[in-house]
């Protein structure tokens, strides 16, 4: 099956920092990867939607300045957390729709702690 | 404001009996709805789906009910597995070739052998 890969699954920085999260579709393209993140005991909130070669479509509230998006090719999106602050810790999932067969797949997604 | 809720934070079932995982939905546009299957460390894994033409789609030991008037489905497991245990996440769409799913909060369910 198509497999999302996503890295790194747990990073803890100190506030201030960037951190950088990667999200590859293996074995497809994905014209469309999404971002969402997930607080505890809550729902996936959609951030972000990446289109390959073109701007992110960001949710309303997202700051797109503090959620960095981008999607340089059909197999690689990126998602670079700015000058991270403690209330950023969360945990980050993305997912790739499969160009052809228009699935959604999923990574394992990344835990961000915030010190 | 959740536009798609699990009301149920968690489930306990016997092996072999039936799992009856619910759902509910404010957004009369949403139109297709799908159940995905979270493991712990794992990103979620797609399940089954229906489209709102449809009150029910059946897939080996996994049926989804529809119920549109009551803006409720279900995902029904019988016989229910040691291996289900997971957290179950509905998710719902309007279908606009957007593919932004709105998804609940999750059950975490338990199949007790």
């Amino acid at each position: 099956g198509a497999v999302v890969s996503q890295h790194p699954s747990r990073v803890i920085c100190k506030s201030g920092t960037s951190v950088k999260i990667e999200c590859r579709s293996l074995d497809f393209q994905a014209t469309t990867m999404f971002w969402y993140r997930q607080f505890p005991k809550q729902s996936l909130m959609l951030m972000a939607t990446s289109n390959e070669g073109s701007k992110a479509t960001y949710e309303q509230g997202v700051e797109k300045d503090k959620f960095l998006i981008n999607h340089a090719s059909l197999t690689l999106s990126t998602l670079t957390v700015t000058s991270a602050h403690p209330e950023d810790s969360s945990f980050y999932i993305c997912s790739a729709r499969h160009s052809k067969n228009e699935k959604l797949f999923f990574g394992s997604g990344t835990q961000l702690s915030v010190l | 404001d959740q536009q798609v809720k699990q009301n149920s934070p968690s489930l306990s079932v016997q092996e072999g009996r039936i799992s009856i995982l619910n759902c509910d939905y404010t957004n009369s546009m949403f139109d297709y709805f799908l159940w995905y299957k979270k493991y712990p460390a794992e990103g979620p894994t797609f399940l089954i789906s229906i489209s709102s033409i449809k009150d029910k789609n059946e897939d080996g030991r996994f049926t989804v009910f529809l119920n549109k008037s009551a803006k409720h489905l279900s995902l029904h497991i019988v016989p229910s597995q040691p291996g289900d245990s997971a957290v179950y996440f509905c998710a719902a769409t309007s279908g606009s070739g957007t593919y932004k799913y709105i998804f609940g909060t999750g059950t975490r369910l338990k199949v007790l052998a």
